[in-house]
């Protein structure tokens, strides 16, 4: 069956570090693979979406690659601050498919 | 910016009783969904509605639950005959391209309460 998995459950990382979150997945073939953030309480929020012929994207201090040969996405946050402390989760989409199946959620902890 | 709203933000209901969750999603998008996040877990898919009807279901959403866009600009899910385990938070989403290039925005969710 299709399955997504994110990195350990909690990261903390220093605060001006980069933050580095993996999704891998199985059983998938997606053309799409989007980010979101949660805060607690809160629906999640897009960041950003990466194609099955993008290598890389950026958005300011976001980076995502895609990886399809490992089926791995990893996005990574520069220069992290306290207020990038959210749960990010992955959402890999296949071609024809319209529905978003999101992944267990990495919570981050930006330490001052 | 245009937002999805939804009401209300919190809802306690009796094991038994039935209840409606009303979402507005934003003005031009076509593909509506409702996702479920029960406490401490994941966000769930539970259905996806495109041009007045259920495009995909998941196997949480049966025949308990029902969708329906009444107007032109609500979208609601009717939960009957609630059970202990509905509690959760429910979120409404909309998207203009069906999420397959374009991304879902999400309202801020219901809190629903089972007692």
């Amino acid at each position: 069956s299709q399955k997504i998995e994110q990195n350990s459950e909690a990261l903390n990382i220093q605060e001006g570090k980069t933050a580095t979150l993996t999704c891998n997945y199985t059983n998938y073939s997606p053309a799409y693979l989007q980010w979101y953030r949660q805060d607690p309480g809160r629906g999640p929020v897009f960041l950003l979406l990466i194609r099955e012929n993008e290598k890389e994207k950026r958005k300011e201090r976001l980076k995502v690659t895609f990886d399809t040969t490992l089926k791995q996405s990893l996005f990574h946050i520069t220069a992290s601050q306290p207020a990038d402390s959210a749960t990010y989760l992955c959402a890999p989409l296949g071609f024809g498919n319209e529905k978003l199946t999101f992944g267990t959620g990495t919570r981050l902890t930006i330490i001052p | 910016e245009p937002e999805v709203t939804q009401t209300p933000s919190h809802q306690v209901t009796q094991m038994g009783q039935e209840v409606i969750l009303r979402c507005v999603p934003i003005s031009n998008h076509l593909y509506f969904y409702w996702y479920r996040q029960i406490l401490g877990q994941k966000v769930e898919f539970l259905v996806s509605f495109y041009n007045n009807e259920i495009s995909e279901k998941s196997e949480i959403f049966d025949d308990q639950f029902s969708v329906e866009r009444p107007d032109g600009s609500n979208f609601t899910l009717k939960i009957r005959s609630t059970k202990l385990e509905d509690s959760a938070m429910y979120f409404c989403a909309s998207s203009e391209n069906g999420g397959k290039n374009s991304p879902l925005h999400f309202g801020n969710g219901t809190r629903l309460t089972v007692t």
